[in-house]
């Protein structure tokens, strides 16, 4: 029973070039959120997803970052360009449905040099 | 500005003793909270939860308590155990807001032998 998938699992890049992370989400859920993790802020919800269409993107820092989920089993987050800042492990979640437990996936770790 | 707030960035206890973690959030606005445990390398992984209207939930070894008049809540981890060393997340919802959780900073837990 396959999990939440993230890839890639590590990126390196370099200032100003786009970054594109990937998540499927598991089979059947409803809800799908990007987390970004950082040890001053901890775990931050950027964007949450109901039936594919963004409900809540309050969390996106800026207009650098931005997130599309085409169809119910694949959702992207892109930088561009990325900066040394976001620099951090993003993690996408699914759940059944909005109020359902969320499940995570094991993570992106980004580096921005 | 921090809405949930675990102010013990670690804590280290002895094995067959008592874990107890702190949480303390400022929006009354949360009627949920969650508890999510974190391994390396991997995502969090929900643990258990409590709704305002308990004080109190149990499972296993795992007790939350929540003290709403002073907005705190807490895990016990009754005996501990070498595998519960982890980082814990406290995390919050309010009715109004699906599932969109808040999450605090994170509390490293390690359990000695």
């Amino acid at each position: 029973d396959a999990g939440v998938i993230q890839s890639p699992r590590h990126e390196v890049t370099e200032m100003g070039q786009e970054v594109t992370l990937r998540c499927k989400p598991i089979s059947g859920h409803n809800s799908l959120f990007w987390y970004r993790q950082t040890m001053m802020r901890g775990l931050e919800l950027l964007i949450y997803f109901n039936n594919n269409v963004p409900i809540d993107d309050s969390g996106m820092p800026e207009d650098r970052f931005s997130a599309k989920m085409p169809n119910a089993s694949f959702s992207t987050l892109k930088i561009q360009p990325s900066e040394p800042r976001d620099s951090a492990v993003y993690f996408c979640a699914s759940s059944l449905d909005r109020t359902d437990t969320q499940y995570f996936g094991p993570g992106t770790r980004l580096t921005v040099l | 500005d921090q809405q949930v707030k675990q102010n013990s960035p670690s804590l280290s206890v002895q094995e067959g003793r008592i874990s107890i973690l702190n949480c303390d959030y400022t929006n009354s606005m949360f009627d949920y909270f969650l508890w999510y445990k974190k391994y390396p390398a991997e995502g969090p992984t929900f643990l258990i939860s409590i709704s305002s209207i308990k004080d109190k939930n149990e499972d296993g070894r795992f007790t939350v308590f929540l003290n709403k008049s002073a907005k705190h809540l807490s895990l016990h981890i009754v005996p501990s155990q070498p595998g519960d060393s982890a980082v814990y997340f406290c995390a919050a919802t309010g009715t109004g807001g699906g599932n969109k959780l808040t999450f605090g900073t994170g509390t490293q837990l390690k359990v000695e032998l």
